[in-house]
């Protein structure tokens, strides 16, 4: 049961366009999310997160979109660097008495073409 | 800051075996989680701990186990190694447990033969 689905394993941007990435989510106690970038051989590293109670948080080049009626949320990179290139994980947190966890989406591998 | 550190960074293993991994937090950070990731099933909830006790557990078997020490250290134990559990295994802390956010080590590449 994948509460946080990132249908999209691979996308392809020319430099200087556009990356949207979308991510999907099916829980709806969850009230904070958040993008994390992997290079090969890192750990994942925090971009930019949101909370539920806004449905836009900007951060240079990085924007995160939240719909939560459709439960949805996706992340806008303007414009794309081929430094950008890596793999971008979606996750969200609820809150829990017992403390909380991150539920990751699989990942959506980036190549920003130069 | 040092940032959160793993050891190993790689490990061998054969089935049946068992494994320790090590993950020292950053300074000041008293939660700490595991992570496993696999090809295409994106980063999978092990455990979290904060001040040694386990706040919060994801669907793992038994077989998986994990301890924090009283400087925050933890440690996470695998017994009875199968060829599933090749995997990288990520280490991340934070301040405590309220989620948000987590800032992971480089992980631990384990392979079981």
């Amino acid at each position: 049961d994948q509460q946080v689905k990132q249908n999209s394993p691979s996308l392809s941007v020319q430099e200087g366009r556009i990356s949207i990435l979308n991510c999907d989510y099916t829980n709806s106690m969850f009230d904070y999310f958040l993008w994390y970038k992997k290079y090969p051989a890192e750990g994942p590293t925090f971009l930019i997160s949101i909370s539920s109670i806004k449905d836009k948080n900007e951060d240079g080049r990085f924007t995160v979109f939240l719909n939560k009626s459709a439960k949805h949320l996706s992340l806008h990179i303007v414009p794309s660097q081929p430094g950008d290139s890596a793999v971008y994980f979606c996750a969200a947190s609820a809150p829990g008495e017992y403390g909380n966890k991150l539920v990751f989406g699989a990942g959506t591998i980036l190549r920003v073409k130069s | 800051k040092a940032g959160v550190t793993q050891t190993p960074r790689y490990l061998i293993k054969t089935r049946g075996q068992q494994v320790t991994l090590s993950c020292s937090p950053i300074s000041g950070h008293r939660s700490v989680s595991w992570y496993q990731q696999t090809p295409g099933q994106g980063l999978q909830f092990l455990f979290e701990y904060f001040s040694e006790t386990q706040r919060n557990k994801g669907n793992f078997p038994g077989r998986f186990s994990g301890r924090q020490f009283s400087n925050s250290r933890s440690e996470m134990n695998v017994s009875t190694l199968e060829l599933g559990d090749s995997a990288l295994y990520l280490c991340a802390s934070s301040l405590g447990p309220q989620g948000g956010r987590e800032f992971f080590g480089p992980g631990t590449r384990l392979t079981v033969l």
